[in-house]
């Protein structure tokens, strides 16, 4: 089983704070690397699907850095807002099979008004 | 409106019986997933099917089974052998093989056995 860690665990900022947390995940056999947002009740969604090194992408005031060389990946989370509150989780492919994916535990964000 | 299904919602069987959770998509999707989630643990894929009748064991499918005769559906069977059924259970899809798109998940079952 490969492993994919998060960190930090669980996060709380106040509104307006900027955050960010990290992924790291094997450097080797690398394919894709996702991430989601895992709302309270609801089902997770995709925030970003990223396959190229030095790769950089933005939705909003969320953006996302990778690098698989080293094997990380951060995301960030500009002037953070109630509604940002959520699970974030990032998820791994690649090793020796392409058709499935690997997941963190998942970094809690709680984003006090 | 495109989506998964999942159900029910919630569950409750008694220790011993087996119990089947459904799992539908409309996205014409050929891949299909079952995570199991606990508290404090990552999601944990428990089976996997990239194209109708064919499936493969992810990193818990111990005590569990699973069918794909139709490329809609992918009903997840817990067995009496499994020996702590009791967790969150999330179902998705995806377009095929190789993940380089997302994938889309249902609202999930939660199993409660007593």
């Amino acid at each position: 089983i490969l492993n994919v860690e998060q960190s930090p665990q669980s996060l709380h900022v106040q509104e307006g704070d900027s955050t960010n947390f990290t992924c790291s995940f094997p450097s080797s056999n690398f394919y894709a690397l996702h991430w989601y947002r895992w709302e309270t009740a609801k089902s997770p969604e995709a925030l970003f699907v990223m396959t190229l090194n030095g790769d950089e992408k933005k939705k909003g005031r969320i953006s996302a850095t990778l690098n698989t060389k080293e094997g990380y990946s951060y995301l960030y989370i500009k002037g953070s807002q109630p509604e940002d509150s959520a699970t974030y989780l990032c998820a791994f492919c690649g090793g020796s099979t392409l058709g499935r994916l690997y997941f963190g535990r998942g970094t809690q964000l709680t984003v006090w008004p | 409106d495109g989506g998964i299904t999942q159900s029910p919602k919630y569950l409750f069987r008694k220790e011993g019986q087996n119990v089947t959770l459904s799992c539908e998509q409309n996205l014409n999707h050929d891949a299909m997933y079952w995570y199991r989630q606990d508290p404090g643990q990552g999601l944990r894929l428990i089976y996997y099917s990239q194209i109708v009748n064919d499936f493969q064991k992810g990193d818990i499918a111990e005590g569990y089974s699973v069918s794909r005769e139709k490329k809609e559906s992918f009903p997840l069977t817990v067995t009496s052998a499994q020996k702590n059924p009791t967790a969150f259970y999330l179902c998705a899809s995806s377009p095929g093989q190789g993940l380089s798109t997302e994938a889309f998940f249902g609202q999930g079952t939660r199993l409660t056995v007593v």
